[in-house]
């Protein structure tokens, strides 16, 4: 699977939107981009992926460039509760087989 | 989706001892894998948990240490062996669901090795 990059840490206030990028540069063409988060003393919580159209849902929006290279996901109004780490992942999706392979993630810290 | 049980939660465990670890998810999944979090870094796949047969590990984790089963679609166990206080860890179990790709997580074991 490809690897990804992202900013060690970010910083976003209350309400505003927390914009999360990432790099995968060497993506292939039947990866997907996966977004995890991680509160602490939490598991890991899916919250979104995409190939290579835009998506929503309920927790957030992810916007992947035309030539896949990289991505943003956006909380749009940023709780305290979203303070987490923030995993990027790439991942090829075939029988359903292929784990994830994590990297260091962002850390978001949400401030009043 | 799909939710993931974990037991224990937390254990304080003595040197030299082996704890196993519990997984049961509410549904029926195609894959189980375990992983583990070190404090402070990143999650690190240790094994695929395969029904019936062994499991497939990762470079750096042998069965000796970590053994695992998967007797049936919905559970699975990772037993930590002879453990010594580098194995303090949150132990991870994720499945994914017969209806779909993603891949989801329990809460978690942390296990502390004194």
């Amino acid at each position: 699977d490809a690897k990804t990059t992202q900013p060690t840490s970010m910083d976003c206030a209350e309400g505003r939107a927390a914009n999360l990028p990432c790099n995968h540069s060497t993506i292939s063409g039947n990866e997907y981009v996966y977004w995890y988060r991680q509160i602490h003393s939490q598991g890991p919580q899916y919250i979104i992926h995409g190939l290579k159209n835009n998506e929503t849902n309920e927790m957030a929006s992810l916007i992947i460039t035309e030539d896949r290279k990289s991505s943003t996901l956006i909380l749009p109004h940023a709780t305290l509760r979203d303070t987490a780490v923030y995993y990027c992942i790439v991942r090829v999706l075939h029988n359903a087989g292929n784990m994830l392979t994590f990297g260091g993630g962002t850390r978001l810290m949400v401030k009043p | 989706s799909a939710v993931i049980s974990q037991k224990p939660s937390r254990d304080i465990c003595q040197r030299g001892t082996s704890l196993t670890i519990q997984c049961q998810v509410d549904s029926q999944v195609t894959m189980m894998f375990w992983y583990r979090q070190q404090p402070g870094q990143s999650l690190t796949l240790i094994a695929t948990a395969n029904q019936g047969s062994e499991a497939t590990y990762e470079s750096g984790f042998v069965i000796d240490k970590f053994p695992i089963s998967r007797p049936n679609l919905t559970f699975s166990t990772l037993t930590v062996s002879n453990m010594s206080p580098e194995d303090s860890s949150i132990y991870l179990c994720s499945a994914t669901p017969n209806s779909g790709n993603t891949i989801y997580f329990g809460e978690g074991s942390w296990l502390t090795v004194v």
